[in-house]
């Protein structure tokens, strides 16, 4: 079946960049969505590529496509302390159905 | 834009007894709603998906008759736990988008709910 992998665990410098990454299986994904979970609260869209795309920039966030090689990464530039929490990949398949990872969890420390 | 709501946002109950979690979205219709589940430093474990005026599609293993899902209206989504035990303690979260069209299948979630079964 469809699956969606990301590392579990990521750490930076408060001002460095961090790149989190993900790889997926459905070539026929059409969506592909970069979610930011803090603690004890719901999941917040952070941004979202289409799979003509092969790169999106938004501010800080910067999202790179590779359809070939079925990997998707976000780079947040100049992290932030604020910047620490859990950020899911999700890929649409079609159907009403999106698959999230795992989720990576970014530590930054000061 | 895309608010998604729920409450309550934390409920303590006694075993036996059953509790209701109510989804609604604010500024949009929801053609589709989606409950998920997620225990302590995991991912979301997708429950149960629902459209609007038909039965809910379950998820391989969730008991639908242990968890009832309405999906009464394009802007609300009720998710009731019934006969609730220690172990159906979680964080229950919803999200809605408006359809599985093209740029509709976005789904944007709500705060969640912390549920605490004695």
């Amino acid at each position: 079946g469809e699956d969606v992998e990301q590392s579990l665990f990521l750490s930076v410098r408060e001002g460095d960049s961090s790149v989190i990454n993900c790889t997926y299986t459905d070539s026929s994904s059409t969506y592909l969505y970069w979610y930011k979970q803090e603690p004890g609260a719901g999941l917040q869209l952070l941004t979202y590529i289409f799979s003509n795309m092969d790169m999106k920039q938004d501010q800080r966030l910067t999202v790179l496509l590779n359809k070939k090689d079925k990997h998707l990464s976000l780079r947040i530039a100049d992290t932030q302390t604020g910047d620490s929490a859990i950020y899911f990949c999700a890929v649409y398949t079609g159907g009403f159905k999106t698959i999230f990872g795992a989720g990576t969890r970014l530590f930054v420390k000061a | 834009g895309a608010v998604v709501s729920q409450h309550p946002s934390r409920v303590i109950c006694k075993s036996g007894t059953s509790v209701k979690i109510e989804c609604r979205s604010l500024d949009f219709q929801a053609t589709t709603m989606f409950w998920y589940r997620q225990f302590p430093k995991q991912s979301l474990m997708l429950m149960a998906t629902s459209n609007e005026g038909s039965k809910a599609t379950y998820e391989q293993g969730v008991e639908k008759d242990k968890f009832l899902i309405n999906h009464a209206s394009l802007t609300l989504s009720t998710l009731t736990v019934t006969s609730a035990h220690p172990e159906d303690s979680s964080f229950y979260i919803c999200s809605a988008s408006q359809g599985a069209g093209v740029g509709q299948e976005t789904q944007y979630f709500g705060p969640g709910t912390r549920l605490l079964v004695l």
